[in-house]
């Protein structure tokens, strides 16, 4: 069974910091990986998504890259704000696409 | 405006009274999942379908039983509530076109049974 890590669990930087948030996943026979947002008691906000085939993804200030081989992916943001204050999560899909496993997310504080 | 939508946002009931709630998109995605949100345990799959009049068990199905009449619904029904099932719960669309099968989700239902 897929097992997805998430390491820190929890994370507070002073505003303006890059920073790096770590997924690791078990199986490597995965054939995409989400990144999420979440924030207090709302839903999952679509970040990035990279499929199998990718090493990376950019979106703004966001980039995410992809290590099948090693089972990690990372999430860097740049020039945090307190706004990118939330709980990010990482899902991984089996091969099918349509069964995902999700880690316990880290949770972000940038502070003013 | 594309979304998921669930309803009710937020439910209080009693234990072994049948509920469901529904889940629905307007993007005509061929997958629909529900998931629960618990702490410690994050988000874990309960079922999922591929089209209509397809269903499969996720990883924690029990408890729980699902339909898919109609490509846009996708309703989890409990039909005998237990307090283990209070939780969060999201359902989620997504599509095998551009073979991404990116993922949208729901704002989520708040379900507390006592």
């Amino acid at each position: 069974k897929q097992e997805v890590t998430q390491i820190p669990a929890a994370l507070s930087v002073p505003e303006g910091e890059n920073l790096v948030l770590n997924c690791s996943f078990t199986d490597s026979a995965i054939y995409n990986l989400q990144w999420f947002r979440q924030d207090p008691g709302k839903g999952l906000t679509s970040l990035l998504l990279i499929q199998s085939s990718q090493r990376e993804q950019t979106s703004g200030r966001l980039n995410a890259s992809l290590d099948k081989s090693s089972g990690r992916s990372t999430l860097y943001i740049a020039a945090s704000q307190p706004g990118d204050s939330a709980t990010y999560l990482c899902a991984v899909s089996l091969f099918t696409g349509n069964q995902f496993y999700f880690g316990t997310g880290t949770s972000l504080t940038v502070i003013p | 405006e594309a979304q998921v939508t669930q309803n009710p946002r937020y439910l209080i009931t009693v234990t072994g009274k049948k509920l469901t709630v529904t889940c629905s998109q307007n993007m005509n995605h061929e997958y629909m999942s529900w998931y629960r949100q618990d702490p410690g345990l994050g988000l874990r799959q309960i079922y999922y379908s591929m089209n209509v009049e397809v269903t499969d068990k996720g990883d924690v199905p029990e408890g729980y039983k699902v339909s898919r009449k109609e490509k846009r619904n996708f309703p989890l029904i409990l039909e005998s509530p237990s307090p283990n099932q209070t939780s969060l719960y999201f359902c989620a669309s997504s599509s095998n076109r551009g073979r991404s099968y990116e993922q949208y989700f729901g704002p989520g239902t708040r379900l507390t049974v006592t």
